[in-house]
């Protein structure tokens, strides 16, 4: 069975300090790892996925596959990340469904 | 293109009352998920179809959820009758090569 965990319910940091979500899954798989954002009662958008190992509006994430971990790191914070953060995970043989954690709100106090 | 396009986007309605979502997923994608959000339970999986074929319901809550997806330009999900449990914001998805767009979502609420 695949699960993913998003340990922070709620995170809040000031404007300019280091943030990172944590995300960690168990898959006995290849898992694909992604990340997804939602602003203030809007549909969710994709903000990174692991394979395409790319940077969008500061966000970073690694794939650790002996943490079983993907946390998503931005090193200043800005007012306007403060938003609900999912991590989720799709079994790597297929293109079906995704496994979304619970989520993790982030505010950025200014 | 629009984007995946749900309707209505609010929708308020009495305890026993049918309700249907609607859902346009995006041109040519061949997955679409329907998923539902609520502060305690955080985003579910209802159900996702393939090729307009359902390929996993076990997320349904009950009977008294249905799900369909008559051509690929569309989907419906049905709750009849409604309960003020079911109040929740319900998300439509679609997909091509694995990556899913969300539409913006139907908030549900039943009294």
């Amino acid at each position: 069975a695949q699960r993913v965990t998003q340990p922070e319910k709620l995170l809040s940091v000031f404007k300019g300090a280091p943030v990172e979500l944590k995300c960690n899954y168990s898959y006995s798989g290849s898992p694909e790892l992604f990340w997804y954002v939602q602003y203030s009662r809007q549909r969710l958008q994709l903000l990174l996925r692991h394979i395409s190992r790319e940077s969008i509006k500061g966000f970073t994430a690694d794939l650790n596959k002996g943490e079983t971990s993907f946390h998503l790191k931005k090193p200043f914070a800005q007012e306007e990340d403060s938003a609900m953060y999912y991590c989720a995970l799709r079994r790597g043989s297929t293109l079906g469904r995704l496994y979304f954690g619970r989520g993790t709100q982030l505010t950025v106090w200014p | 293109d629009a984007g995946v396009i749900q309707s209505p986007r609010h929708e308020v309605t009495e305890m026993g009352q049918e309700v249907t979502l609607r859902c346009k997923p995006i041109s040519g994608h061949d997955y679409l998920f329907w998923y539902r959000q609520t502060m305690m339970r955080g985003l579910e999986l209802l159900i996702y179809f393939n090729n307009n074929v359902p390929i996993d319901d076990s997320g349904m809550p009950e009977d008294r959820f249905s799900a369909k997806m008559p051509n690929a330009s569309f989907s419906t999900l049905k709750i009849q009758p409604s309960e003020p449990r079911d109040s929740a914001v319900y998300f439509c998805a679609s997909s091509l090569l694995g990556i899913p767009y969300f539409g913006p979502g139907t908030r549900l609420t039943v009294l």
